[in-house]
């Protein structure tokens, strides 16, 4: 079956490093999303992407999508701790797009 | 609006007993879901309806039930818990605009359950 697939699993950084996770689909994706959960609090929307190659920023956070289409990253620029938490990717669960596909995530710590 | 709220915020069940956690939303949203979480395994998709009187089965749908009748709420029902039921819950709204779009999914806070 379908599969959203995420790398790392776990980073840890200095205040001010970078950070990236990525998100691999086993199919071409129509679109991806992205989420944040911070410890002890549920998903929050960041960022949805529909063209391949598209291209968002919301400040220090750069979204892409894959020529492809199925693959995503997400790059943090000089982290802050406030930047700590769970990062999830998730695509379209079938072609109607009535559901999402999670990725398991990438959960990120921050150290000052 | 309140969002998405969810009922009880935790709860600990014994094997065998039953449970309703409780969903609601305040924005209209015609499709709803319910997910579970263990730690490092993601969201897994456990039912969702796309309208009052329609849902579907995500992918673990087995050992809980799920209603529609309002527009408003989405009780997911556990019938006869057990241990590999201990999870956090979460429950998603979301505003379908047409048959091309993938929709925001908007989240409640969440249902500690642990069954003992």
């Amino acid at each position: 079956g379908q599969q959203v697939m995420q790398i790392p699993q776990y980073q840890h950084v200095q205040e001010g490093e970078d950070f990236t996770t990525y998100c691999n689909s086993s199919t071409t994706l129509s679109n991806i999303q992205w989420y944040k959960q911070r410890p002890g609090g549920h998903p929050v929307f960041l960022i949805q992407l529909v063209k391949s190659g598209e291209v968002k920023k919301q400040k220090r956070l750069t979204f892409q999508f894959g020529e492809a289409k199925k693959n995503s990253s997400l790059h943090i620029t000089a982290t802050q701790t406030t930047d700590v938490g769970t990062y999830f990717c998730a695509g379209p669960a079938n072609q109607a797009g009535t559901a999402l596909i999670f990725g398991k995530g990438t959960t990120l710590s921050v150290s000052s | 609006n309140a969002g998405v709220t969810q009922t009880p915020k935790f709860r600990i069940l014994k094997i065998g007993q039953s449970m309703t956690l409780q969903c609601a939303q305040d924005m209209n949203h015609n499709y709803m879901y319910w997910y579970r979480q263990d730690p490092g395994m993601g969201l897994k998709l456990i039912y969702y309806s796309v309208g009052a009187g329609i849902t579907d089965k995500g992918e673990v749908p087995n050992g809980y039930n799920v209603s529609r009748s309002t527009t408003e709420d989405f009780p997911l029902r556990l019938e006869l818990a057990a241990p590999s039921q201990t999870s956090v819950y979460f429950c998603a709204s979301s505003y379908r605009h047409s048959s091309l779009s993938t929709d925001t999914q908007y989240f409640g806070p969440g249902t500690r359950l642990t069954v003992l």
